[in-house]
């Protein structure tokens, strides 16, 4: 149990263009779900939380027009780069939020190259 | 916000060498979980452990919660065991996770 899944696995894109991330939990319903950026050799860095039916609330230096989140249903959020750059190149990671105890599993990653 | 260390940064072992890795936090926590990444860059879950001890076949772990601390046993090691393992906490007043560094293991043949 406790599945999340993300699509695309990997996207290369041209700078200037948006890409769509979805993250779906596919045996459970996740009213919270979490961006993550993941740069090579680094930690995670939480980019926002997404709450179903609301607004995301994103960390501190995240620039929300840029890193468009949609929380539409208990089992899809989406996170849209919007005119990409290479600097936006990096490893984007999903998570759900599961339980009483509100244990968080993550999705398999997408990787963004932006040329 | 809450700091979180992890020792090592970096762990090579022999194949069936047990090694231990520790996280360190720095204020209360309700949730610590450990998650091993690996060469793909998937997170797996290995323990929700904000206090106690838990076992999985070669892992284990141990939080002492009153000293600020979580330790991750892994025995046997075997090269599917290399990778990154992250400990994550979130404090008793906050509603995110918050990651340490990393522990890089590196388990040869």
């Amino acid at each position: 149990g406790a599945v999340v899944s993300q699509h695309p696995s990997w996207v290369i894109c041209k700078s200037g263009t948006s890409v769509k991330i979805e993250c779906r939990s596919l045996d459970f319903q996740a009213t919270t779900m979490f961006w993550y950026r993941q740069f090579p050799k680094q930690s995670l860095m939480l980019m926002a939380t997404s709450n179903e039916g609301s607004k995301a609330t994103y960390e501190q230096g995240v620039e929300k027009d840029k890193f468009l989140i949609n929380h539409a249903s208990l089992t899809l959020s989406t996170l849209t780069v919007t005119s990409a750059h290479p600097e936006d190149s990096s490893f984007y990671i999903c998570s759900a939020m599961w339980g009483a105890l509100e244990t968080q599993y993550f999705g398999p990653g997408t990787r963004l190259l932006v040329l | 916000g809450i700091q979180v260390e992890q020792s090592p940064p970096d762990l090579i072992l022999q194949e069936g060498a047990n090694s231990t890795l520790r996280c360190n936090f720095s204020d209360s926590v309700n949730n610590l979980q450990w998650f091993h990444q690996n060469p793909w860059g998937q997170l797996i879950n290995l323990f929700y452990i904000p206090s106690g001890t838990k076992q999985n076949g070669r892992l284990s772990a141990t939080t002492v919660a009153t000293e600020r601390y979580s330790l991750l046993y892994i025995s046997s090691s075997q090269t599917t065991d290399s990778g990154v393992y992250f400990c994550a906490v979130k404090e008793t007043s906050g509603s995110r996770l918050t990651f340490g560094e990393g522990t890089q293991l590196t388990v040869n043949p």
